[in-house]
């Protein structure tokens, strides 16, 4: 659905400390699950995907959970940079023929210096 | 490169014009979508094509229209129909179907009502 507000949830923390970014999605029937960085005035910017068949999946400094249980995605950064201040998306790909994407409506990480 | 080019970058549009927002992929993509980004919030599906001379409505088609006449371009009309339309623009691309469901986005433009 919608986003609500007119604010989003904000994550402060410091430089060199680890990240973690939740999102609730709605759809259990979803097979993709992806996180997007979006920096101010700039296009969103794929980072990492996981599929719905693993709870787990690595990159470079980032990792994904999948809970199905709970229909929740976590994205942790390790040792967070001053680069990595963006907004964060969580989207989940429809099951539908149309496989368009479902964004969440994000978190706001700052990374203090 | 390969990529995904929107123009222009800021728009100005008077009360009661069409605008159209220009969007060119050259990464030989079958899909191509159309979201719109309100401050502080997330991306809204407008409209999306998965392939040439076909387009279907997303959640917030109104006030909006598109068209695919060429598999590179996907060019968004906002119509003065749309009461509100002062926002971010973003289109994508993708493989669609069973490839990754990664998408391609451009870099955004951004629709001011003067």
């Amino acid at each position: 659905g919608e986003s609500v507000g007119l604010h989003l949830p904000t994550l402060s923390v410091q430089e060199g400390d680890n990240s973690i970014i939740n999102c609730a999605y709605s759809n259990s029937a979803s097979d993709y699950f992806i996180w997007y960085k979006q920096e101010s005035g700039k296009g969103p910017q794929f980072i990492i995907d996981i599929r719905s068949n693993m709870d787990k999946r690595q990159g470079q400094r980032v990792t994904v959970l999948l809970n199905k249980t709970v229909k929740h995605l976590s994205l942790q950064i390790a040792a967070t940079q001053p680069g990595d201040s963006a907004v964060y998306f969580c989207a989940e790909r429809a099951t539908d023929s149309s496989y368009k994407l479902i964004f969440g409506s994000g978190t706001r990480l700052l990374v203090r210096p | 490169d390969g990529g995904i080019t929107q123009s222009p970058k800021y728009l100005f549009r008077k009360e009661g014009q069409n605008v159209t927002l220009s969007c060119e992929q050259n990464l030989n993509h079958d899909a191509m979508y159309w979201y719109r980004q309100d401050p502080g919030q997330g991306l809204r599906l407008i409209y999306y094509s998965q392939i040439v001379n076909d387009f279907q409505k997303g959640d917030i088609a109104e006030g909006y229209s598109v068209s695919r006449e060429k598999k590179e371009s996907f060019p968004l009309t906002v119509t003065s129909a749309q009461k509100n339309p002062t926002a971010f623009y973003l289109c994508a691309s993708s493989t669609s179907g069973t490839g990754g469901p990664g998408y391609t986005f451009g870099s955004g433009t951004r629709l001011t009502v003067v």
